[in-house]
């Protein structure tokens, strides 16, 4: 079957501009995660989904990052007014609900100019 | 949180030669393990994972791993190494089943 897909694979976008990072999960999968791998800081932890709620937000740098999930399965992690330190490439993964085993999306890279 | 240490940021090892990779991990409460392999320009795709039980775990692609919990160590091992084997390796943790920690990734690079 099909596994975690990302769009777009790659965005450029001039600092101080909106924009927005699909995740389609696997099927069937309730918990969905964003994680955000860059130079500096490695591999974080952004936010956790448990079917369209985000128990864990945890892991969001700001309040210029947000992220929803509708009807238990795509969703959407949006950053407003973009910097340069928001470069990354943004990760999401699903699960099948609490067994631990996370398989991931191939990311979006993310370049604000 | 959860703190995770990969000791090696870069290994270079030779075609068929064995090689380790080390993680340590900072909390010695239950904890869920695991190791992750990204290939250059690819997803994270999980190589192994300790949740409870034996403590030698084996995994795809001939790897295996030892959860030591008087260490707080999981480290990596293959016997013999591919040129397929050339990728970064994370080491991740979870005490919750859901939220994982990542160290910072260990490069190997497999020469001929």
């Amino acid at each position: 079957g099909a596994g975690v897909s990302q769009s777009p694979s790659n965005k450029v976008t001039e600092k101080g501009k909106d924009v927005e990072l699909r995740c389609d999960p696997i099927s069937g999968h309730t918990a969905l995660y964003w994680y955000r791998q860059s130079l500096g800081q490695g591999l974080e932890f952004l936010i956790y989904f448990q079917g369209n709620s985000a128990p864990d937000k945890s892991g969001l740098p700001s309040d210029r990052f947000s992220a929803e999930r509708t009807g238990g399965s795509v969703s959407t992690l949006t950053i407003q007014r973009t910097q340069q330190e928001d470069s990354a490439v943004y990760l999401c993964a699903s699960s099948l609900q609490g067994d631990g085993e996370q398989y991931f999306g191939p990311g979006t890279r993310l370049t604000v100019t | 949180a959860q703190s995770v240490t990969q000791l090696d940021s870069q290994v270079p090892v030779f075609e068929e030669a064995p090689v380790e990779l080390r993680c340590n991990y900072s909390s010695s409460v239950s904890v869920y393990l695991f190791w992750y392999v990204q290939y250059p320009n690819q997803g994270l795709q999980l190589l192994l994972k300790y949740l409870s039980g034996s403590t030698l775990v084996k995994g795809i692609n001939g790897f295996e791993a030892e959860f030591n919990k008087s260490q707080t160590s999981f480290h990596l091992r293959k016997p013999s190494v591919h040129i397929s084997d050339t990728a970064e390796y994370f080491c991740a943790v979870s005490d919750n089943d859901y939220k994982l920690s990542f160290g910072a990734g260990t490069t190997v690079t497999v020469r001929a």
